[in-house]
């Protein structure tokens, strides 16, 4: 059974302060790792790919894949009000095309 | 701009008819899509994966017979809920995988269908 935790929180920051979502998978022969990002009643909406150890950087948001420990996180720097939503991690093991959703983590910017 | 167009956004109707929810992928081959249901605060659950040309693949405990799904061009697969009953009012999303390597590419999702049916 393949799993992907996350804390579901909700994680509170202070406006301007940094974000940082956490979340760990079972199968060590996972390939590619996804963030996504849900404001309350919509869709998800993919925020970063990432395939590689090490971080990826793209504007306010970093990756960051561990493999040998099996985590992956996501870091919002200089959160504001409009990145509170439920933050999904998703994970695709290798030879499979279906991935694997974490529960969500809840983010909460306060002014 | 949106890669999965997904349609309608929002639908009433009475208990004991039928819904179609359409998923079209604006400008690339989608062969695999998959459908998924959410509740209210609750986590993404994938009910079917559909496929072009052939039959979708239910989840465990998704009824094939309530849930017809259609996957009938490239393009386009489609979700129609027969015989809804207040049960089944839901957030129904369609997603697909964007790229030439399934095995890598993330899902893209269209914007959901917020189904109620009363």
């Amino acid at each position: 059974q393949k799993e992907v935790e996350q804390n579901s929180g909700p994680l509170s920051v202070p406006e301007g302060a940094i974000a940082s979502l956490n979340c760990t998978y079972s199968d060590r022969g996972s390939q590619s790792f996804f963030w996504y990002r849900q404001y309350s009643g919509k869709s998800p909406e993919l925020i970063m790919s990432i395939y590689s150890n090490g971080d990826k950087e793209d504007g306010r948001f970093t990756a960051q894949l561990n493999k040998a420990s099996q985590y992956v996180s996501l870091l919002i720097r200089d959160s504001q009000p409009s990145d509170s939503a439920t933050y999904l991690c998703a994970v695709l093991s290798g030879g499979s095309y279906i991935p694997t959703f974490g529960r969500g983590t809840s983010l909460i910017v306060h002014p | 701009g949106a890669v999965v167009s997904q349609h309608p956004s929002w639908v009433i109707c009475k208990s004991g008819t039928s819904v179609k929810i359409e998923c079209r992928s604006l400008d690339f081959q989608a062969t695999t899509m998959f459908w998924y249901r959410q509740f209210p605060k609750q986590s993404l659950m994938l009910m079917a994966t559909s496929n072009e040309g052939s039959k979708a693949t239910y989840e465990q405990g998704v009824e094939k017979d309530k849930f017809l799904i259609n996957h009938a061009s490239l393009t386009l697969s489609t979700l129609t809920v027969t015989s809804a009953h207040p049960e089944d009012s839901s957030f129904y999303i369609c997603s697909a995988p964007r790229g030439g390597d399934f095995h890598n590419s993330p899902l893209h999702f269209g914007n959901g269908t917020r189904l109620t049916v009363t």
